[in-house]
């Protein structure tokens, strides 16, 4: 059964960097047929689609977040990460790792969430 | 690229049917049927409930069903439990290969 865990700081503080990585367990992750996601929802909030990235490597990013965003991934260690700089409060949220199938790109695993606060 | 339109709230008593809109435009719900449907529970990650607009994952309860007119998707909940009262969020594929989500429904069993 495939399982995604967020790891990554609880608590960042403005204009720095945050670096989350999603460890994905089980022998779906170097299948072609997935996108690897990241996910944020703010408290209360709604969900934001970060991005994407696929095994080769080519990535896809909410235009909104694209000059901060970088997604990238290691499949030796079956896992995949988030860089996203410039960090504001309005960052503050639960973040996500997900997986979407590449017939329909619909979001059927996700992990547990991780809650990122931006604060100095 | 703005996200889709949900209702913020919806209610309904156990055993009735509540359906829950959500509005994009042509260059996402309207121009590809990649429409899947989440339901949060308060504390906890989404779980997929319906993709590709009316398919159901596998294991999952058909009191949940999916549809889509134009531009405009919806979930239609049937025999109400006290259990489905949760945020509910549609997402769509889009132009560019990007993904939108709606605001979220908070649906409120009565």
């Amino acid at each position: 059964q495939v399982q995604l865990q967020e790891s990554g700081p609880g608590l960042v503080k403005p204009s720095q960097t945050l670096s989350l990585t999603c460890t994905v367990s089980g022998d779906s992750f170097v299948s072609g047929a997935y996108y690897w996601n990241w996910i944020r929802q703010p408290a209360g909030k709604g969900l934001e689609w970060i991005g994407l990235i696929y095994l080769s490597g080519s990535t896809n990013y909410n235009p909104s977040l694209k000059s901060r965003v970088s997604i990238s991934v290691d499949t030796s260690r079956s896992q995949f990460s988030l860089t996203l700089d410039s960090l504001t409060a309005a960052d503050t949220a639960v973040y996500y790792c997900a997986r979407s199938n590449t017939w329909s790109h619909a979001f059927d695993i996700w992990g547990q969430g991780t809650m990122v606060s931006v604060s100095s | 690229q703005s996200a889709l339109t949900q209702p913020a709230s919806v209610s309904g008593s156990p055993g009735q049917s509540i359906t829950i809109s959500c509005t994009g435009t042509t260059s996402d719900v309207g121009g590809y049927n990649y429409v899947s449907w989440y339901q949060q529970h308060p504390g906890k990650a989404p779980t997929l409930i319906i993709f590709d607009v009316n398919n159901w994952p596998s294991g999952l309860s058909n009191r949940f069903s999916g549809s889509k007119s134009g531009d405009t998707a919806s979930l239609t909940i049937s025999g109400l439990q006290a259990e489905d009262e949760a945020d509910y969020f549609c997402s769509s594929y889009s132009d560019s290969g990007t993904l939108l989500f709606g605001g979220g429904t908070h649906l409120t069993v009565l």
